[in-house]
């Protein structure tokens, strides 16, 4: 079976500070990876996606940058963290059909 | 482009009641469809799915859905809910497999005991 971690569980970070947040999929080879950033209580905006290694398509960039450096993980990342980073972060994989399985979710606070 | 629209920001019920959430979706062509719950501090779960055939599918924890092509729906129901069903539920479309998935803005369901 297929498992998606996601590390850290939450941090809590300065403004102006480096972010790497990350994401492994066990299980399954060549996933469809993806990246979403949720604000408080609210929508789901999909950040990034990634079908192979070393290739990544932004969506919606919000200061942020994706990375793939193996098949298996994917990184999101900032060299400066601003307070409209706060949020619950998650990375979902996708298989050969339509749906797509969530990971656990990091939780950022940006202070 | 695909949409979803979830028309009811937060829904309350009280426990052994019957729920329907609703969800309409804007797709030209045939869509896949999908419900996922969030629980507090969690990931998404999927709770069901249609791709085709019975227009009423099944999930877990005894949900259901049904898609009404011709109202471009796809509602949410169960027939007697349980405090534990207190959650945030999103509706979401997509054209296909290699297809981006667009969900709705989420539907906080309050289960009153």
């Amino acid at each position: 079976a297929q498992t998606i971690h996601q590390w850290p569980v939450a941090e809590i970070k300065a403004v102006g500070s480096p972010l790497s947040l990350g994401c492994t999929i066990k299980g399954k080879s060549s996933p469809n990876l993806y990246w979403y950033w949720q604000a408080t209580g609210g929508t789901l905006q999909q950040l990034f996606y990634s079908i192979t290694v070393g290739q990544v398509e932004s969506v919606v960039q919000l200061n942020l940058s994706a990375s793939r450096p193996k098949d298996d993980q994917f990184i999101l990342s900032t060299e400066k963290l601003l307070l409209s980073h706060s949020g619950f972060y998650l990375c979902a994989w996708r298989p050969d059909y339509a749906e797509q399985f969530f990971g656990p979710g990091t939780r950022l606070t940006v202070l | 482009a695909q949409s979803v629209t979830q028309p009811d920001a937060r829904v309350t019920v009280s426990e052994g009641a019957s729920l329907q959430l609703r969800c309409k979706y804007s797709y030209s062509g045939t869509p896949y469809l999908f419900w996922y719950v969030q629980y507090p501090r969690q990931g998404l779960q999927l709770l069901l799915k249609y791709y085709s055939g019975d227009p009423v599918v099944q999930g877990v924890n005894g949900f259901e859905a049904e898609f009404i092509k011709s109202n471009s729906s796809f509602h949410l129901r169960k027939a007697s809910v349980h405090w534990s069903d207190s959650a945030v539920y999103f509706c979401a479309v997509s054209a296909g497999s290699n297809n981006r998935i667009f969900f709705g803005d989420g539907t906080q369901l309050v289960v009153k005991p």
